[in-house]
This record gives structure tokens, sequence and C-alpha cells, in this order.
């Protein structure tokens, strides 16, 4: 199936440093979403964007929906600890019932 | 917050056996649930959406004969692999969604690892 161009594949910074992760599609999606995922568990809704050049923050997180709709990046501001995980990038279509297009994923590692 | 939840977490069988995963909403009614496929170090993959009281809708290049999927009520989605094989050992992940959320957002199960001998 389709995927989504998620980069960088891995991260090794050091606890305190801003994060920036980015997504590309060569389709249009309604919706972009990311979503941090823990080893062994589902993935949870980091942030959701719903309009092309939307810019939504959640805390020390902010991503932004392309203009063109087939990109988005994450920021992540001043690393803790707890950010250690991977993040996903997703897409959704104009059905509200459609399933998400998933990016391959970036490994966040902190380095202490 | 939506919850959702699976059964089993883990489950480890014998090759040519039928396993049953279990996916349920606890405190909304899913009128829809989807399931992915997780290999290690891997993206999650989209299997096939379904829709209650209704036929699943598979991905290309996913076995509908293999991977039997039922949606019978609003809160229960059932995956059963059937006849499995070592290849089909993965992270098995289902989501729900309800229409009558404004944001039709999808809520992540658990997982459930299995491994197949």
């Amino acid at each position: 199936g389709q995927q989504l161009n998620q980069s960088p594949q891995s991260m090794f910074i050091q606890e305190g440093e801003d994060v920036s992760m980015n997504c590309t599609s060569s389709s249009i999606f309604n919706t972009w979403l990311w979503y941090k995922q823990e080893p062994g568990e589902g993935p949870v809704l980091l942030i959701a964007l719903y309009k092309a050049g939307e810019l939504t923050s959640n805390g020390r997180l902010t991503a932004q929906f392309g203009i063109t709709r087939k990109d988005s990046f994450l920021n992540i501001s001043a690393s803790i600890p707890s950010d250690v995980g991977i993040y996903f990038c997703a897409g959704q279509g104009w059905g509200g019932a459609d399933g998400l297009t998933f990016g391959k994923g970036t490994h966040l590692i902190i380095q202490p | 917050g939506a919850v959702v939840s699976q059964h089993p977490s883990r489950v480890i069988c014998k090759s040519g056996t039928s396993v049953k995963i279990e996916c349920r909403s606890l405190d909304f009614q899913a009128t829809t649930m989807f399931w992915y496929r997780q290999f290690p170090k891997k993206s999650l993959m989209l299997m096939a959406t379904s829709n209650e009281g209704s036929k699943a809708t598979y991905e290309q290049g996913v076995e509908k004969d293999k991977f039997l999927i039922n949606h019978a009520s609003l809160t229960l989605s059932t995956l059963t692999v059937t006849s499995a094989h070592p290849e089909d050992s993965s992270f098995y992940i289902c989501s729900a969604s309800s229409r009558g959320r404004a944001s039709d957002e999808q809520f992540f199960g658990p997982g459930t690892r299995l491994t197949v001998l």
C-alpha cells in the first residue's frame, strides 16, 4: 500500500534540544495527523491538522499542514527524556471512514 | 478520551491453527473499525476497514479468507487469522471511530502481538 515519506528515520539528540521531522506525499490528504508510539503499544494521537496551511500547537509540540496538502512537519521544542519514542505522520482522505496511511516513522533517541 | 481495548495482548500459537483477536470500544459506539498490521521497526499498514453490520473492505494484497473480520456490534470487531503461519507473526492494532464524533478521530487499541511457531 501507499506510504508517506517521513524523515529523518532516526534522531539522536541531547536533552533540551529542539526536534524537527517532516512528511511528504505524492497524494493530497484531507487530514494530517501526528502520532507517538511507544514499544508494545498502539499509537497515541499528538496533533491533528484539518486545514491546509494550518499551524497547531500542543504544549511543546507544533505541527503544520502544508499549503499543498502534500506535506507536514512536527517540531518538538526543548526535548525531555519522556519524548523518546517513534513518531508517525499519517494522512487521511476525505471519507470520514477512511483508514490512515502512515509514514515510516521517526525514532527519537535522547542521549544523556 | 475514548478507550479501545484489544484481547489478547499477546498470543503464541502453532502453525496451522487459527487465532481470534478482539477489539472493543469501551465508552463509545464505533461505527467503523480498522485493522492494521505492523512488522518490527516498520510502519502501520492498513489491512481492512469494517463497518458495523456489513462486510469488511480489504486493502489490496490482504487475503480476506486468511484474515476474517467480523464487526457484529457497535462495540466489538474481531480479526481471525486462519491457518496461521510464521510469516503471519506481527503486531496487530485496531482502531475505532464514530461518525457521531466531530472529527472522526480514530482511537487506537494497545495492539496484539501474534507469534506463530
